[in-house]
């Protein structure tokens, strides 16, 4: 059964920092290129960043380019994303989500869910 | 233009057919997903491809493209389907998009 488990997500002001990290089983994670996509407050989704199978393909949504990292750590299953210099715009639930493969645009799997919210 | 473009909201009497449209220059050169969204959950795939169902869908739930448009068909719509609904996409620098979601009442 494949799952995703997020985690890092809290409460942080304005111009700090977070990371959060995503927990893969189930399906052979090296095998899959790996993306971030969240949703504020009763809105809807936007994907945030995604990352191939070895880390050589990396994009970025402009509206975080330049202040989140995205990166893998293939040995240990798991995703992460690096929020720099956060904003309230940021505020949101962050979703892990595994790509299908293949030549689809899509996201197969996704985790629950960590909650970013940038307050002061 | 690279956006995805939805209708915000549709409904449909229950057991009835719905269609939930989404708009966008990149769906020319892709195919969309469609993604099923109830309150407090996580998104659901649905439709992916040029109109597969993963499994444990039921296939009331069908999908379509042509030109610019593509199409998420519920046929038969039941109370459970009562839900957001999402399409995404690439976009021309080929960066994923969603559309802005559809929120799906069933009568």
């Amino acid at each position: 059964e494949v799952q995703l488990v997020e985690s890092g997500g809290g409460l942080v002001q304005p111009g700090r920092s977070l990371r959060l990290s995503c927990a893969a089983s189930g399906f052979t994670f090296d095998d899959y290129a790996m993306h971030w996509v969240r949703q504020a407050p009763g809105k809807g989704l936007e994907w945030v960043s995604g990352i191939s199978w070895n880390s050589g393909s990396i994009g970025y949504a402009d509206s975080v380019k330049g202040r989140f990292t995205i990166s893998r750590d293939n040995a240990k299953n798991s995703l992460y994303l690096q929020m720099n210099s956060l904003r309230a715009e940021d505020t949101a639930l962050y979703y892990c989500a595994k790509d299908m493969g293949g030549t689809t645009v899509t996201f197969d799997y996704w985790g629950q869910g960590t909650l970013v919210t940038v307050s002061s | 233009s690279s956006e995805l473009t939805q209708d915000p909201a549709v409904s449909v009497a229950l057991g009835q057919t719905v269609r939930i449209t989404c708009q966008g220059d990149s769906l020319r050169s892709y195919y969309a997903s469609w993604y099923q969204q109830k309150p407090g959950q996580a998104p659901v795939l649905v439709i992916y491809g040029k109109n597969n169902r993963p499994s444990g869908i039921p296939d009331r739930f069908s999908g379509s493209s042509s030109g610019n448009t593509a199409s998420l068909t519920i046929t038969g719509a039941q109370a459970e389907d009562e839900a957001d609904y999402y399409c995404n996409s690439r976009d021309s620098s080929g960066n994923h998009r969603f559309g802005g979601g559809t929120k799906l009442t069933v009568l």
